[in-house]
């Protein structure tokens, strides 16, 4: 079955510091792959995805997915934490071997410090 | 344009009553779908409805849960005889197809607690 693994279930940074959020996913098919972010009280929106046309993806807000196929990677950095970068972050994966069901991961909750 | 509404946005209930929540899709979308987020944990998949095709609900844990679509707009979930388990942030996405390529709207949730 396809599944996704967000390592990390916190991560704190200071602001000004690079972010890094760990997304790997199972599938034998390439799937396409988002990331998605919630702020408080708010219901989850798209930040960036990935559909085959490239493997840099640059999404809203500065950040940036890469798609590694050997890796089975697709993590999200931003070079320069702002404050307001602050929510929780999830990876998730539809297609592949998966079809039309989008699998999400448990979320990774940032952190940015002052 | 409005996105995706949900409603209420907070529900409190007692243990074995039943509760009904809304959703509003974005206009022109046909794929619905409804997640429950527990407490720190991520979105389970619940159902999902794509037009007039029989909807998926393979997610849902129980026939407590059902979930109804009026072709392409509101949708409701209902949860008979509540538990303290459902206690959980629903939430309602949207989408303009089944590719895997779209991506979902989601709305702003509903919060159910049950006491």
């Amino acid at each position: 079955a396809q599944s996704v693994t967000q390592l990390g279930s916190h991560v704190s940074v200071s602001e000004g510091a690079l972010v890094l959020l760990r997304c790997n996913y199972s599938s034998s098919v390439p799937p396409y792959l988002f990331w998605y972010v919630q702020y408080p009280n708010q219901g989850l929106q798209l930040l960036l995805k990935y559909t085959s046309a490239a493997t840099l993806v640059k999404g809203i807000n500065g950040f940036e997915a890469e798609f590694k196929k050997s890796e089975t990677s697709f993590h999200l950095t931003k070079p320069s934490a702002h404050m307001s970068d602050a929510a929780e972050y999830f990876c998730a994966v539809s297609g592949g071997t998966g079809g039309f069901k989008t699998i999400f991961g448990a979320g990774t909750r940032l952190f940015v410090k002052a | 344009g409005a996105g995706v509404s949900q409603s209420p946005s907070n529900k409190v209930t007692e243990k074995g009553k039943d509760v009904e929540l809304r959703c509003d899709p974005i206009s022109g979308h046909t794929a619905l779908y409804w997640y429950r987020q527990r407490l720190g944990q991520g979105l389970e998949f619940l159902i999902y409805f794509q037009g007039n095709s029989a909807p998926d609900k393979s997610g849902l844990p129980s026939d407590r849960f059902s979930a109804e679509r009026t072709g392409e707009s509101v949708s409701t979930l209902t949860i008979q005889r509540t538990q303290q388990e459902d206690s959980a942030v629903y939430l309602c996405a949207s989408s303009l197809g089944t590719a895997p390529s779209y991506e979902q709207y989601f709305g702003p949730g509903t919060r159910l607690t049950v006491t």
